[in-house]
């Protein structure tokens, strides 16, 4: 079982490009999860979507958008990176239809912005 | 809003020795309360999860108690291996929150 499969594992941008990361699972999941991982801050939510055709913003959105592609797909796309933007980033999907299931991540994409 | 804080790290220790991370909330209602662990170059994986007061998770010899009374979710290890070497994550999902809230996470090294 494939999971949670991100793309790239690794990138490197210069300041003011553009570039899209990919996710997808197989697990037949509503909610799908974007999250950045930086040294002593933890993991922080960049936005999630709940369910198919919708998209909600978390902790830090600014600098990303999203798009819900259809249920298997969920794309972060940084239009103009900043090397504040240097993080890993994780994608991870649940099924919410009890409070308490957990998440399932990928193996993450370590970008650098340059 | 919620919130996790646990211990920071890092912690170092030798092989066998006993293990204690601690991990306090604070969430609205009835949160579920989960630790991740993350080894080195990857993803995070679910290592245990308690759902309701008084649950005990419990997963390759860790183990977690859920304590209302004291908003706690303590991961414990009688006895570490190096094979522990990693991160991990205490996070709470609140209700009907789609959301998973994580702490900052805590580098744990086992030395042999």
């Amino acid at each position: 079982n494939a999971g949670v499969t991100q793309t790239p594992k690794f990138q490197v941008l210069k300041t003011g490009q553009s570039m899209t990361l990919q996710c997808a699972q197989d697990m037949n999941h509503n909610s799908m999860y974007w999250y950045r991982q930086d040294p002593g801050m933890g993991l922080r939510l960049i936005y999630y979507s709940a369910s198919e055709g919708t998209t909600d913003k978390g902790e830090v959105p600014n600098g990303y958008n999203v798009s819900r592609l259809n249920k298997r797909e969920f794309s972060l796309r940084l239009e103009s990176a900043a090397p504040s933007q240097t993080s890993v980033y994780f994608c991870a999907s649940s099924e919410v239809t009890r409070g308490n299931t957990e998440a399932f991540f990928g193996q993450g994409t370590r970008l650098t912005v340059v | 809003g919620n919130s996790v804080t646990q211990m920071e790290g890092p912690v170092t220790l030798s092989e066998e020795a006993f293990l204690t991370i601690n991990c306090t909330y604070t969430a609205t209602g009835y949160p579920s309360l989960f630790w991740y662990v993350q080894y080195p170059g990857e993803g995070l994986q679910l290592l245990l999860k308690a759902t309701k007061a008084d649950d005990k998770g419990s997963n390759k010899g860790f183990e977690a108690t859920y304590r209302k009374e004291t908003t706690s979710f303590h991961l414990e290890k009688g006895s570490v291996q190096v094979s522990d070497s990693a991160v991990y994550f205490c996070a709470l999902r609140g209700g009907s929150n789609y959301k998973l809230t994580f702490g900052k996470g805590t580098l744990l090294t086992v030395n042999p």
